[in-house]
This record gives C-alpha cells, structure tokens and sequence, in this order.
C-alpha cells in the first residue's frame, strides 16, 4: 500500500536556526497537505498544494512540492519556540478515498 | 470560528467492553472521518463516511468497529469488544469538501483499555 515517510524522525534546534522536514510518498499525489500537532494537542491544517513544482509560504514557513509529486519539504525559516511540535504531510491514496499521514517530524526548539 | 467536538476526552474502559466515541462535525461539513494515533506515532486513517454511508475504511477497521450518524449532529465510533492494542488516541474529522481537501480534527478522546 502506499506509504509516506518524513525524515528526520525528530529534530532539536536552537531558536533562531532554521527546520527542514521532507516527505515522501511511494505513490504519485494528487495533493499534498502539511498539519501541525502541538504536545498534547490535535493536527491542525497548515496548507495544501496542489501543482507540480508549487511552492508557497506562510510567513516563516516555505511549502514546496516536488516536481514529480511523490515528495514535498516544509522550511522553517528562525525558528521561534511556537514552532515546538510534530510536523506531518499528508496525501490522499490514489483512489481518492483515504488521507495517508507522513510518519512525522517532531521538531524541539531551545531558548 | 467553528470547530470538531469530541466527547469524552478520555474514556478508561476493560478489555472486553463496548465503547461509543462521539464527535460533533462542523455543522455544514458533509465528510467525516476517523483516525487514531498510538502514542509518539502517526496519524492512521480508520474510516470515512459520507451521504450516510462508509465511503472506505483500512485495514485496521475491523467487524468490532463501526460508525453511525444516529442524528443530524452526531458522528460516533463504537468498538464492540475493546483489546489492549485498541489504546490509543481517536481524533474526529471533517471536511466540506472530500478527503484531498482540508480537514478538521477534533481534540481526540484518549481510550485507555485496561
């Protein structure tokens, strides 16, 4: 089945450097989508991209999808201690039917 | 702004025993899902339902589990005979618009089978 891996598994920056995750599916995406799970807390959407090669941001934030659209890399630019939790992506299977969630990075930032 | 609820947010209960996990969806959302999570791992995709109906479940979504709509609100998760292995985390999702678009997720119930 398809799967989506995220490297690294964990990361612990100082505030102020900057984050990468990157993600892979086995399977070519129609989309990608990128949630964000504080300690304790729920995913919360953060963005969607939909085009080969489309890269947006969000503020401190850098979303790019590959131009194969099997993988897709989230930036974090001075990373602030707001940022702490796990970053996943998430794609839908081919059949259009289910979200398969990456298997995560979870990112520490020190003050 | 409008948000997924779930109730309760931890259920204790004994191998063996029934559970009902309920959520609220966003009131215009037509897609629901569930997904549970086991502790320091990722979100699994359980099953997902719409136009009162499953629209498709995995692997995990065996015969002791089922979902239901029984009102205009209410979006439940029963497990008829809980294991072990059946503690985790269970979040509640929705969305508007189908499953490659945004989703929703509630604050989860945390199902500890003792």
């Amino acid at each position: 089945g398809q799967q989506v891996m995220q490297i690294p598994q964990y990361q612990h920056v100082q505030e102020g450097e900057d984050f990468t995750t990157y993600c892979n599916s086995s399977t070519t995406l129609s989309n990608i989508q990128w949630y964000k799970q504080r300690p304790g807390g729920h995913p919360v959407f953060l963005i969607q991209l939909v085009k080969s090669g489309e890269v947006k941001k969000q503020k401190r934030l850098t979303f790019q999808f590959g131009e194969a659209k099997k993988n897709s890399s989230l930036h974090i630019t001075a990373t602030q201690t707001t940022d702490v939790g796990t970053y996943f992506c998430a794609g839908p299977n081919t059949g259009f039917q289910k979200l398969v969630f990456g298997t995560g990075t979870r990112l520490l930032v020190s003050p | 702004e409008p948000e997924v609820t779930q109730t309760p947010s931890h259920q204790v209960t004994q191998m063996g025993q029934e559970v009902i996990l309920r959520c609220v969806p966003i009131s215009n959302h037509l897609y629901f899902y569930w997904y549970r999570q086991i502790l320091g791992q990722k979100v699994e995709f359980l099953v997902s339902f719409y136009n009162n109906e499953i629209s498709e479940k995995s692997e995990i979504f065996d015969d002791q589990f089922s979902v239901e709509r029984p009102d205009g609100s209410n979006f439940t998760l029963k497990i008829r005979s809980t294991k072990l292995e059946d503690s985790a985390m269970y979040f509640c999702a929705s969305s508007s618009r189908g499953q490659s678009y945004e989703q929703y997720f509630g604050p989860g119930t945390r199902l500890t089978v003792t």
